[in-house]
């Protein structure tokens, strides 16, 4: 299985939206409702922040929200934060076990 | 608190082997799915195993099969992964993780805090 693609880096001011691709091929994304997003702070384990493409964990904030199409799924922060910058990680059922992407990095301005 | 502790880490030669441990608590090991999870320094998360709630089935990625096993002992509410003919490149946080289903959903909503293996000679 290959990785997930995601891209290295993305930026955004505190209030502002952003959204974070990750794509994938019909055996991975497109063939299954199990994409999840994972926060991950530096030197600390990652965090659950979306499960089966949309639903947010209890707790994560609304803020955080998952979508799909086709074989590219997407994590919307709307509202950015100052807390939210972090590294992010998608990952899916691809059949054969799991795939990850590359993760991205969030810096807020 | 719920929660999950590896151990099991260290600083080994490559060609040796080694057994990491995910001891549970406060909540039902034997209810869930569990995998574990790396990370090279500076680098992605990578899959690398899972395991069904009873320890009957379990499935290793290919990048590591043959020579990384994953069981568990659920009267001791424990994960293991032995791993053996280590290699420069299994150089890595190691993090076992819960799956939030028996057989696996394939995600993983809680995770341990990770232990480091280093490959070196």
């Amino acid at each position: 299985q290959s990785a997930l693609t995601q891209a290295a880096s993305v930026s955004g001011s505190p209030g502002q939206s952003i959204t974070i691709s990750c794509t994938g091929t019909n055996t991975d994304v497109g063939g299954y409702a199990l994409v999840s997003w994972y926060q991950q702070y530096p030197g600390k384990a990652p965090k659950l922040i979306i499960y089966e493409v949309t639903k947010r964990p209890s707790g994560v904030s609304r803020r955080f929200s998952g979508s799909k199409s086709g074989n590219t799924a997407s994590l919307t922060i709307s509202g950015l934060q100052a807390e939210d910058e972090a590294d992010y990680y998608c990952s899916t059922y691809a059949g054969t076990g799991v795939v990850f992407g590359g993760g991205t990095t969030l810096t807020v301005l | 608190q719920v929660q999950l502790v590896e151990s099991g880490g260290g600083l080994v030669q490559p060609g040796t082997s080694l057994r990491l441990s995910c001891e549970a608590s406060l909540f039902t090991f034997s209810d869930h799915a569990m995998h574990w999870v790396r990370q090279a320094p500076g680098k992605g998360l990578e899959w690398l195993a899972i395991i069904s709630y009873d320890g009957r089935n379990s499935y290793i990625a290919e990048s590591v099969q043959g020579r990384f096993t994953v069981s568990r002992d659920n009267s001791k509410n424990t994960l293991y992964l032995q791993m053996n003919s280590l290699r420069l490149d299994d150089t890595a946080v190691y993090y076992c993780a819960r799956d939030p289903h028996s057989g696996g959903w394939w995600y993983f909503d809680l995770w341990g805090r990770g232990t480091l293996v280093t490959v070196s000679s």
